[in-house]
């Protein structure tokens, strides 16, 4: 199975700061296509997960253009240009190229 | 954008069956591959299975394999999780999510709770 590995796991922060995570595949994630098959996820206290980043990098249907996502083969990065209150929870990567999907084990991001 | 509503979680016993329900509504059910995912209690998540819209694509973790599965009926827009011989580390909530486009789990329900102990 593909290992997603995330870090750091706890992630504290200052508003308006910027933020970073990072998540590496034991596999390449690119696909032939050229798109690179990781998913971001946050996870808000009694929520499921909600999509932030698809492909690497394409942010999704309402997602603030604060959060970015960036990297190809088996190095990602999450940024986020400056932190909100809102943006507390865990977030987590997914590996979709390898039909086994793995999620990396998450970072709490705590103000 | 369409609904996904889990169903049937519960208290078990070690060893013993649940079959969960996911019902979903807004959309055209059998265009979208769907997947399983749970969540033990303080934990992160976990993937549990996947069947593409035909149903006739299905994977499993290893950690399922051969005690759970799953399917689908396009008539009822309906997806399903037949769980036998439940152990305790099966205890989590779990979510059915579906991909949009393939290979990304964009809508997500809010789970059902299953409880294995005795």
């Amino acid at each position: 199975d593909i290992v997603m590995t995330q870090s750091p796991l706890s992630l504290p922060v200052t508003p308006g700061e910027p933020a970073s995570i990072s998540c590496r595949s034991s596999q390449s994630l690119l696909h032939s296509n050229g798109y690179n098959y990781l998913n971001w996820y946050l996870q808000k206290p009694g929520q499921p997960p909600q999509l932030l980043i698809y492909f690497g990098s394409n942010r999704a249907s309402g997602v603030p253009g604060r959060f970015s996502g960036s990297g190809s083969g088996t190095d990602f990065t999450l940024k986020i240009s400056r932190v909100e209150a809102d943006d507390v929870g865990v977030y987590y990567c997914m590996q979709v190229l390898h039909t086994l999907y793995t999620f990396g084990q998450g970072t709490k991001l705590e103000i | 954008e369409g609904h996904e509503v889990e169903s049937g979680g519960g208290l078990v016993r070690p060893g013993g069956s649940l079959r969960l329900s996911c019902a979903t509504s807004g959309f055209n059910f059998g265009a979208f591959n769907m997947n399983w995912i749970r969540q033990a209690p303080g934990m992160g998540l976990e993937w549990v299975s996947y069947i593409s819209g035909g149903g006739t694509t299905i994977y499993y973790a290893d950690s399922v394999r051969g005690r759970f599965t799953v399917s689908r009926d396009n008539v009822k827009n309906s997806l399903y999780l037949q769980m036998n011989s439940l152990r305790a580390e099966d205890t989590a909530m779990y979510y059915c999510a579906r991909e949009s486009p393939p290979g990304v789990t964009t809508f997500w329900g809010q789970g059902t709770l299953v409880t294995v102990s005795s």
